[in-house]
């Protein structure tokens, strides 16, 4: 079964570093999308994507935040100066379309830790 | 402001048993809802979706209900497993911004063997 893939795992940061998220979304899929879970809370939307454009963002997602299409297949969050409070675990998701009934699948995410 | 949350934190259940996870909306405006299930350290999981023009929709074990006169949407979990032991939450969304989810806190479900 397809799935979307994120690498890394887990990574571990000094505060004020910049840190680069990677997705692989589901190949067939054209519609992309971050979303980050603090510990303990609820999961929140960051951006979405589509056509090489961000489609919309949250304000959560101001200038330190950044997404890329480097090329067919991933889809990047950059953090440009990392902070405290973003450590969180990432999840980047795919769909094939954009509306109701265009399933969300999501990547096992990314947990960052800023120190 | 505009928010999604749950009536409870927590939900043991014996195998076997029904669940009824409950979630309440105040976006009147939400058009499109979505069950997730999150296992530990995966990402989550569709479940089951319900759209504003209905009221019930069921898939395999699972039913989701939705009444918009009190904004309330429910996951029903039929002979619940220990396998169905996770975090559900519910999303909810609106018009054309159908991958912006706007997620509920989650409620830990518990299924005892």
């Amino acid at each position: 079964e397809p799935e979307v893939t994120q690498t890394p795992s887990h990574q571990v940061t000094q505060m004020g570093q910049e840190v680069i998220l990677r997705c692989v979304p589901i190949s067939n899929h054209l519609y992309f999308y971050w979303y980050r879970q603090i510990l303990g809370q609820k999961v929140e939307f960051l951006v979405s994507f589509y056509n090489n454009e961000i489609s919309e963002k949250s304000e959560i997602f101001d200038d330190q935040f950044s997404v890329e299409r480097p090329d067919g297949s991933n889809f990047t969050l950059k953090i440009r100066s990392t902070k405290l409070e973003d450590s969180a675990m990432y999840f980047c998701a795919s769909s094939r379309t954009g509306g109701a009934g265009g399933e969300l699948f999501f990547g096992e995410g990314s947990r960052l830790t800023v120190l | 402001g505009e928010s999604v949350g749950l009536h409870l934190p927590t939900l043991s259940v014996q195998e076997g048993d029904n669940s009824i996870i409950n979630c309440a909306y105040s976006n009147s405006a939400s058009d499109y809802f979505i069950w997730y299930k999150q296992e530990s350290g995966k990402g989550p999981q569709f479940i089951i979706d319900i759209r504003s023009n209905m009221d019930k929709r069921q898939g395999q074990r699972v039913t989701v209900l939705l009444n918009k006169t009190v904004k309330h949407l429910s996951l029903q979990i039929a002979a619940t497993q220990p396998g169905d032991s996770a975090v559900y939450f519910c999303a909810e969304t609106i018009g054309t911004s159908y991958g912006k989810l706007t997620f509920g806190q989650g409620t830990i479900l518990t299924v005892h063997p």
